[in-house]
């Protein structure tokens, strides 16, 4: 399997724009989660999915980030519209509910200028 | 809520110096514990990973930790650091009843050849 794989791997924009981050989880899992990490506040979970559902969104920042999972293959974290505080490595893991164990995609870096 | 605290922020040791991170982490249930590392400019990986079981749990490279369910904690150990081992580590609590990860702020550890 080739992992939880995340693109883009650099997103340059300006504010304002929308930025779309896309994620595959590995192939059975039915767990997806998305952080992001910081200098200063380390790695924050936003959201995650079981089996497709939003289960918890209460680390999403505010309206301007919005996730989806249209199923287990893929999920989308989109922010509109995109400001300088949004600059962060974004992580997408994966994991099987039953086995716990989350595996990491390789982050997307966002910077917003 | 579960939490997650990881006492040291920045640890800095020259090589064959003993290592040992600390983890506390707040939950009074069944709980899966882990340790993860995050090479420069890379994903986060699992070092090692606690169930059940044995509470010295031997991971990758060299690294143990320890569950000690009184106090709550998952230690990190390795006798003998080497220079390859600068990264920065992370604790993480998974709950038995749900699939939500709970990570520490991280520890930075930098090796002096």
């Amino acid at each position: 399997d080739a992992g939880v794989i995340q693109s883009p791997r650099h997103e340059v924009t300006e504010m304002g724009q929308e930025v779309t981050l896309r994620c595959k989880p590995i192939s059975g899992h039915n767990s997806l989660f998305w952080y992001r990490q910081t200098m200063m506040r380390g790695l924050e979970l936003l959201i995650y999915f079981n089996n497709n559902v939003p289960i918890d969104d209460s680390g999403m920042p505010e309206d301007r980030f919005s996730a989806k999972m249209p199923n287990a293959s893929f999920s989308t974290l989109k922010i509109q519209p995109s400001e300088p505080r949004d600059s962060a490595v974004y992580f997408c893991a994966s994991s099987l509910m039953s086995r716990a164990e989350a595996f990491f995609g390789q982050g997307t870096r966002l910077t917003v200028v | 809520a579960q939490s997650v605290s990881q006492h040291n922020h920045h640890v800095i040791l020259s090589e064959a110096a003993s290592l040992e991170l600390g983890c506390n982490y707040s939950y009074g249930g069944t709980v899966n514990l882990f340790w993860y590392v995050q090479y420069p400019g890379q994903h986060l990986q699992l070092l090692l990973k606690y169930f059940s079981g044995d509470p010295l749990v031997k991971g990758i490279k060299g690294f143990e930790a320890e569950f000690i369910k009184s106090k709550f904690s998952f230690n990190l150990r390795k006798p003998s650091v080497q220079w390859s081992d600068t990264a920065e580590y992370f604790c993480a609590v998974n709950a038995n009843t749900g699939n939500q990860f709970y990570f520490g702020t991280g520890t930075s550890l930098t090796v002096i050849p």
